[in-house]
């Protein structure tokens, strides 16, 4: 069964950094892409990241670009998301998601609230 | 970036009726849609990808239409379980977009 597991968020103050995992289980984890997606509370959803199956191919959402950071580490099975330079609008439910044909799998979301 | 316009944000229908979602892609996406169904509290789940490719467990009164630049959710004899927000979502370019949603309400 595959599984993607978030943990990381809580409360920060506006500026500060917080770094999220994933850790992955069931499927290969090498083997796909991977992304984050955040949903503010109450509202939509919105793409963050995307990293290739080996981290030769990033992208971002221009509104953390510069700001946020994506990475895995293969052997642990575990996808990273490095925050930097936080805002308020940052707060959300952040996700990861394995991409097949489309976000196949998700996790539960891992909340961060920015807020002094 | 691809800005995905979907409508009706809100919509509100009968069990065993049939309704429609659309969105409206700003630029040709080449039939790289998905669609996803919320419910509270819950994560997205995949319905529809490629378009009009149902997704494995998914029942088949769920259906996916193109038109051009408009895509379409269909979901037929609406059943209680299908309460829920619905998300389009393109993946023909980065950033991957996604609709606004659109809140389907049971009566």
């Amino acid at each position: 069964e595959v599984q993607l597991v978030e943990s990381g968020g809580g409360l920060v103050q506006p500026g500060r950094s917080l770094k999220l995992s994933c850790v992955a289980s069931g499927f290969t984890f090498s083997n796909y892409g991977m992304n984050w997606i955040r949903q503010a509370p109450g509202k939509g959803l919105e793409w963050v990241a995307y990293i290739s199956s080996g981290s030769s191919y990033i992208y971002y959402a221009e509104t953390v670009k510069g700001r946020f950071t994506i990475s895995r580490d293969n052997a642990k099975n575990t996808l990273y998301l490095q925050m930097t330079s936080l805002r308020s609008e940052d707060t959300a439910l952040y996700y990861c998601a394995r991409w097949d044909y489309g976000f196949a799998y998700w996790g539960q979301g891992t909340l961060v609230t920015v807020s002094s | 970036d691809i800005q995905m316009t979907q409508s009706p944000a809100s919509l509100s229908a009968s069990l065993g009726e049939t309704v429609t979602i659309e969105c409206l892609a700003s630029e040709d996406i080449y039939s790289n849609l998905a669609w996803y169904q919320q419910k509270p509290g819950k994560s997205p789940q995949l319905l529809i990808y490629d378009a009009s490719s149902l997704q494995d467990g998914v029942p088949s009164r769920f259906s996916g239409s193109e038109s051009g630049t408009q895509y379409s959710l269909e979901i037929n004899s609406l059943q209680s379980e299908d309460a829920a927000t619905y998300f389009c979502q393109q993946h023909h370019d980065y950033p991957y977009t996604f609709g606004a949603g659109t809140k389907l309400e049971l009566k």
